[in-house]
């Protein structure tokens, strides 16, 4: 089954602790992205990749950091996590580009205390 | 930045009743796609669409993208139950690889 995985799905921490969200799909698959969800806010870019090794920042990059290594992971990365990072995350992939259409995975809720 | 208005923010509606939201934006837009988000799960793709003028539906949904190529409407018949979630417009233009959303309508159907 093509589908774009997100773990975990939910996550607690505390500020400073880094950590990483991991995100991969099956779909052989060139661009993934990662967004973040807040409330009134709708969806907002947070760094995408076009391939491996190459990365590029959205429109909300600061206090993150993506790999793109293999061409199915796209992890997460936060050094630092701060409050304002707690949020709904969603990963997305897409055949080639942005605008193609994206995939998305089932989100992981995290709460930064 | 591009930017995409979307509108209404919430509605709530009866069961049967027909819905209808759009997305409004300053600047052409190349593609218009329409997402729908259950509680608790990921955006997934209802319509795409990649001409100005082109009206497309899937099942009781129906979405147009406009003839300026500043907006789109989706619009749902005969609303049931599972129709409820949060939809997004999203939209790609002007040679970006960034996919931009609008805020969501999230819709609520009383039985």
């Amino acid at each position: 089954e093509a589908q774009v995985t997100q773990n975990p799905r939910y996550l607690i921490t505390v500020t400073g602790k880094k950590l990483t969200v991991t995100c991969s799909q099956n779909m052989n698959h060139e661009y993934m992205s990662w967004y973040r969800q807040d409330p009134g806010l709708g969806l907002r870019q947070i760094y995408y990749s076009m391939n491996v090794e190459v990365t590029d920042k959205g429109d909300v990059p600061e206090g993150y950091k993506v790999s793109r290594k293999e061409k199915r992971n796209f992890p997460l990365i936060l050094e630092s996590p701060s409050p304002n990072q707690t949020s709904l995350y969603f990963c997305a992939s897409s055949f080639h580009s942005g605008v193609d259409i994206q995939y998305f995975g089932a989100g992981t809720r995290l709460s930064v205390l | 930045g591009q930017q995409l208005n979307q509108s209404p923010q919430s509605m709530f509606i009866q069961e049967g009743e027909d819905v209808s939201m759009n997305c409004t934006s300053s600047s052409i837009f190349n593609t218009w796609l329409w997402y729908k988000q259950d509680p608790g799960e990921g955006p997934v793709l209802l319509i795409a669409l990649y001409k100005a003028g082109e009206l497309t539906s899937n099942g009781r949904l129906t979405a147009q993208f406009g003839i300026t190529r500043k907006d789109s409407f989706l619009n749902i018949s005969a609303s049931i139950p599972s129709d409820v979630g949060i939809y997004f417009c999203a939209g790609h233009g002007g040679g970006s690889e960034k996919l931009v959303f609008g805020k969501g309508t999230k819709l609520t159907v009383n039985p």
